[in-house]
């Protein structure tokens, strides 16, 4: 199957600072979309990008549907305590099933 | 808001035994599925579903699992011999006829095989 290389693996910052991760791959994916999942709980969906170079807001989070197709990137603005958790890529190739990455672990300090 | 409601939350089971997750999608979707996730590890699919059959299926999904829409609002996973590697959260999701590529999961069932 298709796979997604996200980075980083997991990420610490103090409250307040700005985030960013990304997801690529080898391939051309024909859709994007991030999710977070907190401990015990199924995925939430955050955004969804459908065409390429499209940049999505949902609040204090942005992300983008890269131009090649092959990457996008998650950016979490002035973070807070409940933004803790695991933030998945996924996307579809081929309009096959959702593929997800392997997830960014992100902890908030106070 | 709708969402996808999955029962057991928990459920325990001895190696050999046959297990039924369930799932009740957002009511005017269409496409449903299937994924798990080993502890730790990222979400994997198992398999899709729309218009009463499989539409794909991944190599995990072998023949001790089945899907089935008993009715017009629940959606089931069985697994009929559970083996120990079967231990995972299963989650089910589900999306609309209009935006396919939107899934949206359940809280999942945590299936523990003894």
């Amino acid at each position: 199957g298709q796979q997604l290389n996200q980075s980083p693996q997991s990420m610490f910052i103090q409250e307040g600072e700005d985030v960013s991760m990304n997801c690529t791959s080898s391939s051309i994916f024909n859709t994007w979309l991030w999710y977070k999942q907190d401990p015990g709980e199924g995925p939430v969906l955050l955004i969804a990008l459908y065409k390429a170079g499209e940049l999505t807001s949902n609040g204090r989070l942005t992300a983008q549907f890269g131009i090649t197709r092959k990457d996008s990137f998650l950016n979490i603005s002035a973070s807070i305590p409940s933004d803790v958790g695991i933030y998945f890529c996924a996307g579809h190739y081929a309009a096959r099933q959702l593929t997800f990455g392997s997830g960014t672990q992100l902890t908030v300090l106070p | 808001e709708p969402e996808v409601t999955q029962t057991p939350s928990h459920q325990v089971t001895q190696m050999g035994q046959e297990v039924i997750l369930r799932c009740v999608p957002i009511s005017n979707h269409l496409y449903f599925y299937w994924y798990r996730q080993i502890l730790g590890q990222k979400v994997e699919f198992l398999v899709s579903f729309y218009n009463n059959e499989i539409s794909e299926k991944s190599e995990i999904f072998d023949d001790q699992f089945s899907v089935e829409r008993p009715d017009g609002s629940n959606f089931t996973l069985k697994i009929r011999s559970t083996k120990l590697e079967d231990s995972a959260m299963y989650f089910c999701a589900s999306s609309s006829a209009g935006n396919r590529e939107k899934l949206f999961f359940g809280s999942g069932t945590q299936l523990s095989v003894l």
